[in-house]
């Protein structure tokens, strides 16, 4: 079965320092989006992308984020300066519809701001 | 404001023993609700999803849940859970605004932990 891959698992990085998570969605999905939980909270949608431009972003995506398509399979999530409070779980997910509720979620980016 | 409410942060429960995890939510519009599991070290996985039609569904692994509009409630259930259902599980939502619908909105999870 087709699945969405996030790397790296782990990553632990210092507070003002820039951080890409990258993601490979499945591989004829053209929505993709991220999440993150932050620990012992919900999990929280950040941004939604389509067709090379965001198509929703909430009120945590501000500045310090930025999502792109550098080729056609990956979609990375770039922090440019890390706070302490950006320490979470980051999930990606990719839908071949466009509809919530054909989302693929895959396993996680654990990001670690010391 | 539109939310979902996990009751249960944590859930210890016998093998084999029956469980219910609870989930209600806040809508001023229709909705879809879904139950996610994420096993230890994987992603979120969709477990089972209610957007029309009975209100009873079923997913995989065994289990269930049921739709209750008048009490707001999306409770997943399982007759008998196995030690390999230990594992978080979220409970998410969807607003339907006419043409156009929501984000997903979570839950903040239930862990379940089966004990033998």
């Amino acid at each position: 079965e087709p699945e969405v891959t996030q790397t790296p698992s782990h990553q632990v990085t210092q507070m003002g320092q820039e951080v890409i998570l990258r993601c490979v969605p499945i591989s004829n999905h053209l929505y993709f989006y991220w999440y993150r939980q932050i620990l012992g909270q919900k999990v929280e949608f950040l941004v939604s992308f389509y067709n090379n431009e965001i198509s929703e972003k909430s009120e945590i995506f501000d500045d310090q984020f930025s999502v792109e398509r550098p080729d056609g399979s990956n979609f990375t999530l770039k922090i440019r300066s890390t706070k302490l409070e950006d320490s979470a779980m980051y999930f990606c997910a990719s839908s071949w519809t466009g509809k919530n509720e054909k989302l693929f979620f895959g396993s996680g980016t654990q990001l670690s701001v010391l | 404001a539109q939310s979902v409410t996990q009751l249960d942060s944590q859930v210890p429960v016998f093998e084999e023993a029956p469980v219910e995890l609870r989930c209600n939510y806040s809508s001023s519009v229709s909705v879809y609700l879904f139950w996610y599991v994420q096993y230890p070290n994987q992603g979120l996985q969709l477990l089972l999803k209610y957007l029309s039609g009975s209100t009873l569904v079923k997913g995989i692994n065994g289990f269930e849940a049921e739709f209750n509009k008048s009490q707001t409630s999306f409770h997943l259930r399982k007759p008998s859970v196995h030690i390999s259902d230990t594992a978080e599980y979220f409970c998410a939502v969807i607003m339907n605004y006419g043409g156009s619908q929501g984000n997903l909105i979570f839950g903040k999870g239930t862990k379940l932990s089966v004990k033998p």
